[in-house]
């Protein structure tokens, strides 16, 4: 069964401190491995996409990592700020005649002042 | 050069009445995905269309909803007869093609059913 697992389910952290996110996943055929950042009552909005062959990416302060042997996908982001809190998603991309998106139930960051 | 644009933002049902969902994709991007999130869930898939076709609706359940992208206009999902159980957060995004594209994301239509 397709399956994307993140932890923790949330998260406090203080401004100015680097945190990193966990995303697991069962997929198979898998085709990309996307993160995407959710704010409070708005639509996600896209960090990164890596393919199989990518094992790292970045985008400014936030960095993601790629095990595709492990299927384990990490989400760091340094130095944190107050506008960073937000549900951070991680979502699977299955290709199988048509593409389908497997969506983790996300990590809640909360950062404190 | 505007995103997304879904509407209404929020839309309150009685049970038994019709929901109409909006979703006008960004410009240039002709495939559309429709999302469900429950709250403290995850988004779940429901159905993916491109310009007048339906390419993957196994996410959709297949009485009372319906989905269409007309040639000209919004993608419109429609909820027929609404339940408490429809009651969360419609979410659409669109891209410009499927496989590795990004998939850019509207702000949702939150339904509360009463």
């Amino acid at each position: 069964k397709n399956q994307v697992e993140q932890s923790p389910q949330s998260l406090i952290i203080l401004e100015g401190k680097n945190c990193t996110l966990q995303c697991n996943y069962t997929v198979s055929p898998f085709s990309n491995l996307r993160w995407y950042k959710q704010d409070t009552g708005r639509g996600p909005v896209s960090l990164t996409i890596m393919t199989f062959s990518e094992n790292t990416k970045s985008n400014g302060r936030y960095t993601a990592t790629l095990d595709a042997d492990t299927k384990q996908s990490s989400l760091h982001i340094t130095a944190s700020q107050l506008s960073d809190s937000a549900s951070y998603i991680c979502v699977v991309s299955v290709s199988s005649g048509t593409y389908k998106y497997i969506f983790g139930t996300g990590t809640r960051l909360k950062v404190l002042a | 050069n505007a995103g997304v644009m879904q509407n209404p933002r929020h839309l309150v049902r009685r049970r038994g009445q019709e929901a109409r969902l909006r979703c006008s994709p960004m410009k240039g991007h002709s495939h559309v995905y429709w999302y469900r999130q429950l709250p403290e869930e995850g988004l779940k898939f429901m159905v993916y269309l491109q310009k007048e076709n339906i390419i993957d609706e196994s996410g959709m359940p297949k009485e009372r909803f319906s989905a269409e992208f007309p040639k000209e206009g919004p993608s419109i999902l429609r909820i027929q007869q609404v339940v408490r159980g429809d009651s969360a957060a419609y979410f659409c995004a669109s891209s410009p093609g499927d496989g590795n594209q990004p998939q850019h994301f509207g702000d949702g239509t939150r339904l509360s059913i009463l």
